[in-house]
């Protein structure tokens, strides 16, 4: 079946320092892939996506690329804030068909000191 | 336009009770989808209907249940709550119905809380 794995945590970095949180998968077909953020209180915000291999997801200064021959999609930021502080989600979908269940990761916390 | 809403935001249960969530699509989306979060098992898949009908199911006991309504809303009802219950469940909604699946919009979710 599929799989998400994510490096542990949690991630603690000073402002303005660089951000790579791992995520590699394992799937049977070609999976979507992507990145969502939760911030303490509230659900899940989608941040970026990739929907094929070499495709690159960004956003907010965020960017990840879809890796197929290392089966990864990790997740970059060159310059952190204090509100980037929060938990990271990967997951990947089946990308054919009318399967839309989401496969996540276990989540990273990420807290940003000023 | 507006997000994936869901209702109540809050619930405390005794164990034996049961309860039922409701959530809102996005306007013009049709397939809505239920998690469950908690510390220990992370994000788990419960189901997803579309159309009224449920078209995918996750490994969960008979006593989570769903339906959605020709508005495309939906509820999904836990009976007989059990300790373990307690969990943030989280809706999502996509427009579906397409040959690609379609990303997923999370609502605030709905922290249960069983006693």
């Amino acid at each position: 079946g599929n799989s998400v794995t994510q490096m542990e945590g949690p991630v603690t970095l000073s402002e303005e320092a660089f951000l790579t949180i791992n995520c590699t998968y394992t799937a049977t077909g070609y999976p979507s892939l992507f990145w969502y953020v939760q911030y303490p209180g509230e659900g899940l915000q989608l941040l970026l996506k990739a929907t094929k291999a070499d495709d690159k997801g960004s956003n907010k200064g965020f960017e990840a690329t879809y890796r197929k021959e290392t089966t990864s999609f990790h997740l970059e930021k060159g310059s952190v804030q204090v509100s980037d502080s929060a938990v990271y989600f990967c997951a990947l979908s089946e990308r054919l068909g009318a399967n839309s269940k989401l496969t996540f990761g276990k989540g990273i916390t990420l807290s940003v000191r000023p | 336009k507006a997000g994936v809403t869901q209702t109540p935001r809050y619930l405390i249960k005794t164990r034996g009770q049961q309860v039922t969530l409701s959530c809102s699509p996005i306007s013009g989306h049709r397939s809505v989808s239920w998690y469950q979060q908690t510390p220990g098992q992370g994000l788990q898949f419960l189901f997803e209907y579309f159309s009224e009908t449920q078209r995918n199911k996750g490994n969960f006991p008979g006593r989570f249940s769903g339906r959605q309504f020709s508005n495309s809303r939906s509820e999904m009802n836990v009976s007989t709550l059990e300790l373990g219950d307690s969990a943030l469940y989280l809706c999502a909604s996509t427009r579906a119905g397409g040959l690609y699946a379609d990303t997923q919009y999370f609502g605030p979710g709905t922290r249960l809380t069983v006693l």
